[in-house]
């Protein structure tokens, strides 16, 4: 397809659980990030890759969550031993890479329930 | 830590009202300013990426001013319509994008 696309749109786990989100960009972009959305709060920034390397992980809250980009395009997203406060939208976006104020595209988001 | 406001966090307007919000940022170390809207169950869209102070964007009904000395920029909506509902997003430029909470705006026919 033309845009950002993410899998699944939806995702309901239990507590404890480990959690896979997909990310397949725009093609030709270079730099993709991953975003949080909770209620009531704007996207909170998690990681950004440029390539294959994470450029930027700060936003990482803790070592349960770990994102990978082995070939520079799709990217996973992990998420272990879940707890009811991951409970978000995530936001996945790419950017072409040579334009770094360069607008994103962003895809519909996972939104992630933890029970 | 950068900071980036925005406010009100939600306005009801009438069809037809003219609307603006407002969103603050770092005066120091600007690099870009941009603007998205985000209607429910889709995905953000870019509306106004903007660099330099005192830049004035237009789309249609809606525009942007920028105050980069000051740290804030301005969108407006003219006119506005029920289709213009949506949250409205404003982001801090750095390597990557620090947004702001949104301004949720309804516009009820």
């Amino acid at each position: 397809g033309a845009g950002v696309s993410q899998t699944p749109s939806n995702k309901v786990t239990e507590k404890g659980k480990y959690v896979e989100l997909r990310c397949d960009p725009i093609s030709g972009h270079t730099a993709l990030y991953w975003y949080r959305q909770s209620l009531g709060q704007g996207p909170e920034f998690l990681i950004y890759f440029q390539g294959t390397g994470a450029a930027d992980d700060s936003g990482l809250p803790n070592d349960r969550f770990f994102a990978v980009r082995p070939e520079g395009s799709v990217s996973t997203l992990k998420i272990q031993r879940t707890e009811r406060g991951d409970s978000a939208v995530y936001l996945c976006a790419s950017r072409a890479g040579g334009a770094s104020n360069g607008e994103l595209f962003f895809g519909e988001g996972s939104r992630l329930t933890v029970l | 830590i950068l900071n980036v406001e925005q406010s009100p966090q939600s306005l009801h307007v009438q069809e037809g009202d003219s609307t603006n919000f407002t969103c603050s940022f770092p005066s120091s170390n600007f690099y870009a300013l941009h603007w998205y809207r985000w209607e429910t169950a889709k995905s953000p869209e870019a509306l106004f990426v903007m660099t330099l102070n005192g830049d004035e964007k237009k789309k249609g009904r809606i525009s942007a001013t920028l105050n980069t000395k000051e740290g804030y920029s301005y969108l407006y909506i003219k006119g506005s319509q029920p289709e213009d509902s949506a949250t409205y997003l404003c982001a801090f430029n750095t390597d990557k994008l620090i947004f702001g909470t949104g301004t949720r705006l309804q516009v009820f026919p």
